[in-house]
């Protein structure tokens, strides 16, 4: 049963770029959510994804958008990258309908925008 | 608002002991879980425990438990027999419970250290 996977592993932009992240959710998930976590910090929520349509939004920029797909696999898209936009993204996934949704991460994309 | 706080950065515990680590969080709602999450040097998110906030009696795995006080906000985790794979930044989180799947609130982490 494959987890949760994310690609690239490690990546590099610079400032005013764009940039996609992806996510695979774990088997027979249905809900895909994206955190930033800056170094040193705990996982801050920036979106949920569920049918196709951004369920839930934290307090992150429009810069910050996604997509998911039928097959339930997601992309992070972040525009007009800044320095501040570097941390570790990670992805979880859980199922939307379970009485108890825990949510399983990824391994996270480490981005570094210099 | 939803808050979570984790008042230690860093811990230190001789190897076979037992540590404790803190967490304080702050809500309205009445139904809610409250986790540990492990995060090793892998980056990976490893869930060690959690506790419906519905339920009295307090969470056990293995060497790992809890202490959930609903009325004080407080959800500590004490590990016994420490071992050195358990050196990891520990984040406690809060997600509120209903239809659907709602976001985790993460505290800032403790930097556990396992000292051989």
């Amino acid at each position: 049963d494959a987890g949760v996977t994310q690609s690239p592993t490690h990546l590099i932009k610079t400032r005013g770029q764009q940039v996609t992240l992806r996510c695979s959710p774990k088997s027979g998930h249905d809900t895909v959510s994206w955190y930033q976590q800056a170094l040193g910090q705990g996982p801050q929520f920036i979106f949920q994804y569920y049918e196709e349509e951004e369920r839930q939004r934290g307090n992150f920029p429009d810069r910050f958008s996604g997509h998911q797909f039928p097959n339930y696999s997601s992309e992070l898209n972040v525009n007009a990258l800044l320095l501040g936009d570097s941390a570790l993204y990670l992805c979880a996934s859980s199922l939307w309908t379970a009485t108890y949704n825990e949510q399983f991460f990824g391994p996270g994309t480490r981005l570094t925008v210099l | 608002a939803q808050t979570v706080t984790q008042s230690q950065p860093e811990m230190s515990v001789q190897e076979a002991e037992t540590v404790t680590l803190s967490c304080t969080y702050d809500t309205s709602e009445n139904n809610y879980y409250l986790f540990w999450y492990k995060q090793p040097p892998s980056r990976q998110m490893i869930l060690v425990i959690r506790q419906e906030a519905y339920k009295q009696q307090n969470a056990t795995e293995n060497r790992f438990s809890v202490n959930f006080q609903k009325a004080a906000k407080s959800f500590s985790l004490k590990i016994s027999d420490s071992q050195l794979g358990d050196t990891a930044m520990y984040f406690c989180a809060f997600m509120k419970h209903g239809a659907g799947t709602y976001k985790y609130i993460f505290g800032t982490g403790t930097r556990l250290k396992v000292l051989a």
